[in-house]
């Protein structure tokens, strides 16, 4: 089941502006993550949020959690080319009949970074 | 280096052949999991294993099966009861099976399986 979605499914910037991209989720989580794709590659673990934090940088990537509004944001700031890919939200709940936490992927942002 | 190791990056596969994809690594991480992504799609979990010799279907294991032998060895069957099997196919491994404290993944840089 798909329990993060992203929006907007495809994001198209000149090189220097700001990417803001949204996750929306149904359940109540332990922890989000961000993920980036390269076309036609694996995904690279961006940053990890915990239910309990609001807002987390790394780099020029700053990430949003709202646990009242089950949403996140990513900002990449002063985007580059090389920033072209796909970026993927992933939450994580509780499976009870595995008894371990489980990350479900939304269907991701399509970003293109324009030079 | 350490890492998730996917063999091959392309496969093709005839009607009715059961083929097996290969995830390795070499980070002493306890659970791993293999993943479909479509295209414009996000990943769904097939199967995903916490500890040796064991493992758990995940939302659409029907057509596969898998093995957990080694630590570091977790490959994907995909038999021919799997009606649409063409597919980019993702393995990932996370240090903590269980999830409570850390779900981060690493992946591997996938296999894309065709049927011809």
């Amino acid at each position: 089941s798909q329990q993060g979605e992203e929006d907007p499914q495809a994001l198209s910037i000149q090189e220097g502006e700001n990417a803001t991209m949204n996750c929306s989720y149904k359940t109540s989580i332990n922890n989000l993550q961000w993920y980036r794709q390269n076309s036609g590659r694996g995904l690279v673990h961006l940053i990890l949020i915990r239910s309990n934090e609001r807002e987390k940088h790394s780099g020029r990537l700053r990430v949003t959690l709202d646990t009242s509004k089950k949403s996140s944001s990513l900002l990449i700031t002063a985007s580059r080319a090389a920033d072209t890919a796909s970026y993927f939200c992933a939450t994580d709940a509780m499976n009870s009949g595995a008894g371990s936490y489980q990350l479900t992927f939304g269907k991701g942002t399509k970003l293109s970074v324009i030079p | 280096d350490g890492g998730i190791t996917q063999s091959p990056k392309y496969l093709f596969r005839k009607e009715g052949q059961n083929v097996t994809l290969s995830c390795e690594q070499n980070l002493n991480h306890d659970a791993m999991y293999w993943y479909r992504q479509d295209p414009g799609q996000g990943l769904r979990l097939i199967y995903y294993s916490q500890i040796v010799n064991d493992f758990q279907k995940g939302d659409i294991a029907e057509g596969y099966s898998v093995s957990r032998e080694k630590k570091e060895s977790f490959p994907l069957t995909v038999t021919s009861a799997q009606k649409n099997p063409t597919a980019f196919y993702l393995c990932a491994s996370s240090i903590d099976p269980t999830g409570a404290w850390n779900t981060e993944a690493f992946f591997g840089q996938g296999t894309r399986l065709t049927v011809v």
